[in-house]
């Protein structure tokens, strides 16, 4: 069964706005980890935050972890035509962490 | 970086075949790989996984007779999708991590369509 939901499910903004995607989980976890997949394609990793961490950076990406509520957002700062994909978290659960469980995504359009 | 390579990328069977995906792991050793199935603007869902040298574990409601896995060698997962039925038309990807809690590394993905 799917450990996530993704809000919203479809996102289409401008090139140059921020793009806000969020995620929220069921269980408690080990990480969560944010993967793009553009399509007909296999996924490329993002970022992973763990259970002990409340935010992290990597280039124009930005992660939040609210352990408390269960949820995550993922931020794209200035986006680009290049960015339109779509977007999954995935929770690397306590028991049995080896495997990731993702949630339903966020397909993001980035108009030109 | 760690690179997994799947083989192929899409393949076009009749019903009641039997069809290879190969999921290689190109520069590092995987004692575990992952198999996911995905539907068309949807997520992955996870099939079961792989273990070298043991029997896979299939996830709730995976039948493991039409889905036979074989992991061989530390390099090497084979998902075998027995007696194909249109239904079974779908995109599989494997994945696999080069150690602990690491991100994974998926391939490719192949278009599996069955007529």
């Amino acid at each position: 069964s799917q450990q996530g939901e993704e809000d919203p499910q479809a996102l289409s903004i401008q090139e140059g706005e921020n793009a806000t995607m969020n995620c929220s989980y069921k269980t408690s976890i080990n990480n969560l980890q944010w993967y793009r997949q553009n399509s007909g394609r296999g996924l490329v990793h993002l970022i992973l935050i763990r259970s002990n961490e409340r935010e992290k950076h990597s280039g124009r990406l930005r992660v939040t972890l609210d352990t408390s509520k269960k949820s995550s957002s993922l931020l794209i700062t200035a986006s680009r035509a290049a960015d339109t994909a779509s977007y999954f978290c995935a929770t690397g659960l306590i028991q049995g962490a080896q495997k990731l469980v993702f949630g339903q995504g966020t397909r993001l359009t980035i108009n030109p | 970086g760690a690179v997994v390579s799947q083989h192929p990328s899409w393949v076009i069977c009749k019903s009641g075949t039997s069809v290879k995906i190969e999921c290689r792991s190109l520069d590092f050793q995987a004692t575990t790989m992952f198999w996911y199935r995905q539907f068309p603007k949807q997520s992955l869902m996870l099939m079961a996984t792989s273990n070298e040298g043991s029997k896979a574990t299939y996830e709730q409601g995976v039948e493991k007779d039409k889905f036979l896995i074989n992991h061989a060698s530390l390099t090497l997962s084979t998902l075998t999708v027995t007696s194909a039925h249109p239904e079974d038309s779908s995109f599989y990807i494997c994945s696999a991590r080069d150690s602990g809690h690491s991100p994974l590394h998926f391939g490719n993905g192949t278009r599996l369509t069955v007529t």
